[in-house]
């Protein structure tokens, strides 16, 4: 079967940086998504991996690895608005995206 | 704003009726995706449509159903309601092709909060 794993919870200080990783098994690779959802709200588009190596946006980086079906998400200068889920999907061999089931992300003061 | 829009913003009905949801795409966009999200869970895919027609079905109920109509905004119907469909329900839509956005990355509606009583 497919899957996506991703912490459920986890915990950081504002100012600081934090490391969200993703593992994955599917039918095939066309790509690995982040989102970001607060609460209550829409998921919103974050970066997009498709070849190996580090995709630097501002504040925030993804890192794939295909060979070891692994992702991380990387948030540096933690402000408080950053507190959100942070979902990981990958888009399999009939381009359909596999959801995980989100980070819930927790920066305290 | 993701422009994509979904009505209504909240619904509030009671078991065993009918509901419909209506989705908005992006202009442009030929693909359209429902998804359900329960309280603290995760993204629940539901169909897809892409330009009227069905291209993929995830874990959708069969008291669930829905359309892409030929202007391309669609509607998902739920029918006989319990109130584990109390819900999120969000629409996203995507090109559909790499033409004019390589990632072909989905965009999500402001979702419409159902709550079955």
């Amino acid at each position: 079967g497919q899957n996506i794993d991703q912490p459920t919870e986890m915990t950081a200080t504002e100012g600081a940086i934090v490391q969200i990783n993703c593992t994955y098994q599917t039918s095939g690779f066309n790509g690995l998504f982040w989102y970001q959802q607060h609460a209550g709200e829409a998921p919103t588009f974050l970066s997009y991996n498709v070849l190996d190596g580090l995709e630097e946006k501002g504040r925030f980086s993804s890192f794939l690895s295909r060979s070891k079906g692994y992702s991380y998400l990387l948030l540096k200068e933690l402000q408080m608005k950053d507190s959100a889920s942070y979902l990981c999907a990958v888009r399999d061999s009939n381009y359909q995206l596999i959801w995980g089931a989100g980070t819930k992300l927790s920066i305290k003061p | 704003d993701s422009g994509v829009t979904q009505t209504p913003k909240h619904l509030i009905t009671a078991t065993g009726q009918r509901v419909t949801l209506r989705c908005s795409p992006r202009s442009g966009d030929l693909s359209v995706y429902w998804y359900q999200q329960s309280l603290d869970q995760g993204l629940q895919f539901l169909i897809q449509y892409y330009n009227g027609e069905e291209r993929a079905k995830g874990n959708i109920l069969e008291r669930f159903s829905a359309q892409q109509f030929p202007d391309l905004h669609s509607e998902l119907n739920l029918s006989s309601l319990e109130l584990g469909d109390s819900a999120l329900y969000f629409c996203a839509s995507s090109s559909g092709t790499s033409n004019n956005r390589p990632y072909n990355e989905q965009f999500f509606g402001p979702g419409t909060r159902l709550t079955v009583l």
